[in-house]
């Protein structure tokens, strides 16, 4: 079982609609990072948590530490949103998870 | 703020052949991460430097792969010689500090990758 897990792998949604990418981890962290990743190209980092909610435009990212589970949702997406998200978190070294490839279609 | 940098993009050679990546991370950064990443998987670690210390290089292979950051700022990744499955994209990444403690020092940043196919 990997240590970091995302879900859904896939998404696909309708302009306008409100996303929730998941991430589930196994190990003690001191922090996780959501990152973006636009096909062919390189990734970006969206968000670094160690706790409670961080929000930027139309990005949150949500952290439960008790739990060891994060969410990144995107209100009103856009096609621009489309591209793999990855979770990725701090523990003695950084851990990924595999993706959740998001695709939003007009 | 210029981000990091790395060359080539792509690079298409022969199995048994050897091949350079370079990365430049972004002025000031400590930490500098080569990772690979296989098609449809996350990034795997292949080393960590700090300044121009190792840090980590537990999944690095050996035997084939090397890599330097001689004055603690840019780095070169190499491999010699290349295996069809050294097929991949090479991500450079930064990071001020290493720790991964505290909201700042921690934050990552990635270059474009340079996407290797060997034939």
């Amino acid at each position: 079982k990997n240590e970091v897990e995302q879900s859904p792998q896939n998404l696909t949604a309708q302009e306008g609609e409100f996303i929730t990418i998941n991430c589930s981890y196994s190990v003690g962290i001191s922090a996780l990072h959501w990152l973006q990743q636009h096909p062919g190209g390189g990734i970006v980092s969206l968000f670094m948590l160690s706790s409670g909610k961080k929000k930027h435009g139309r990005l949150i990212a949500t952290i439960n530490i008790q739990e060891k589970h994060s969410s990144l949702h995107i209100t009103a997406s856009h096609p621009r949103d489309s591209a793999v998200y990855i979770c990725a978190v701090r523990s003695n070294k950084l851990i990924f998870g595999t993706g959740t490839r998001l695709q939003v279609f007009p | 703020e210029a981000g990091v940098a790395q060359s080539p993009r792509y690079k298409i050679i022969e199995k048994r052949q050897s091949v350079a990546f370079w990365c430049n991370p972004i002025s000031g950064h400590a930490t500098l991460y080569w990772y690979q990443q296989i098609l449809g998987q996350g990034p795997k670690l292949l080393i960590q430097f700090q300044n121009n210390g190792v840090v980590d290089d537990s999944q690095l292979p050996k035997d084939r792969f090397s890599a330097e950051r001689l004055k603690g700022v840019d780095s070169t990744l190499k491999i010699q010689p290349a295996k069809l499955e050294d097929s991949a994209v090479y991500l450079c990444a930064s990071s001020l500090g290493g720790g991964g403690v505290g909201p700042y020092t921690g934050e990552l940043f990635f270059g474009e990758g340079s996407r290797l196919t060997v034939l």
